[in-house]
């Protein structure tokens, strides 16, 4: 699976955007990108994935850049329950695949 | 509610003691995993089951022994542990035609004393 880099940490305002940022400059024409986050002594969850195309769901935005060398998570209208740690993950979801590796990933601290 | 289930959520045990963690999955997946998750530590995966089969053990040591008597149900049979294995273990489900989509569990927070 292809490497991937977030910063270690970010802070948002409440009722702002939050803008999460991933670079997988080594991803591979079949590899997706994933997103999950991790709210604190919780398991991760899932929150979007897309391939090439730009992708958004209830929970939140997904952006990829064409060369798909690096890609932006959005959550609209952030809370102070949207404080968690956002996993970046690369990975082929074809069969055979098996398993996600999640790196450091990024603590977003959502601030009143 | 994800639709995975672990019991204990937590769990104290000696060094001599044999434990296991359960985890029952609802979404009719195919595939079961357990992680572990030590503190400022990354995931790590340690086992993956597909269709009770068991494809992946990442050298994990023996006194953590799996066990997936069906598609619904894994266990991790806990013996002899020592004090470092000390973690929040969680437990995950996915279906075989999207692996990237991985339901996690609550997780079972082990003390090993």
């Amino acid at each position: 699976d292809a490497k991937t880099t977030q910063p270690p940490s970010m802070d948002c305002a409440e009722g702002r955007a939050a803008n999460l940022p991933c670079n997988h400059s080594t991803i591979s024409g079949n590899e997706y990108v994933y997103w999950y986050r991790q709210i604190h002594s919780q398991g991760p969850q899932y929150i979007i994935h897309g391939l090439k195309n730009n992708e958004t769901n209830e929970m939140a935005s997904l952006i990829i850049t064409e060369d798909r060398k690096s890609s932006t998570l959005i959550l609209p209208h952030a809370t102070l329950r949207d404080t968690a740690v956002y996993y970046c993950i690369v990975t082929n979801s074809g069969a055979g695949s098996y398993q996600l590796t999640f790196g450091k990933g990024t603590k977003l601290s959502v601030i009143p | 509610e994800t639709g995975v289930t672990q019991t204990p959520r937590h769990l104290v045990m000696g060094m001599t003691n044999k434990k296991s963690l359960k985890c029952e999955q609802h979404l009719g997946h195919n595939a079961m995993y357990w992680y572990k998750q030590s503190a400022k530590k990354p995931l790590e995966l340690m086992f993956v089951y597909n269709f009770k089969e068991q494809t992946e053990n990442n050298s994990v040591p023996s006194r953590f022994s799996p066990e997936c008597p069906n598609s619904s149900h894994l266990f991790l049979h806990l013996h002899t542990l020592q004090p470092e294995d000390s973690a929040l273990y969680l437990c995950a489900s996915s279906l075989g035609t999207e692996w990237g989509l991985v339901y996690f569990g609550e997780g079972s927070w082990l003390t090993v004393v």
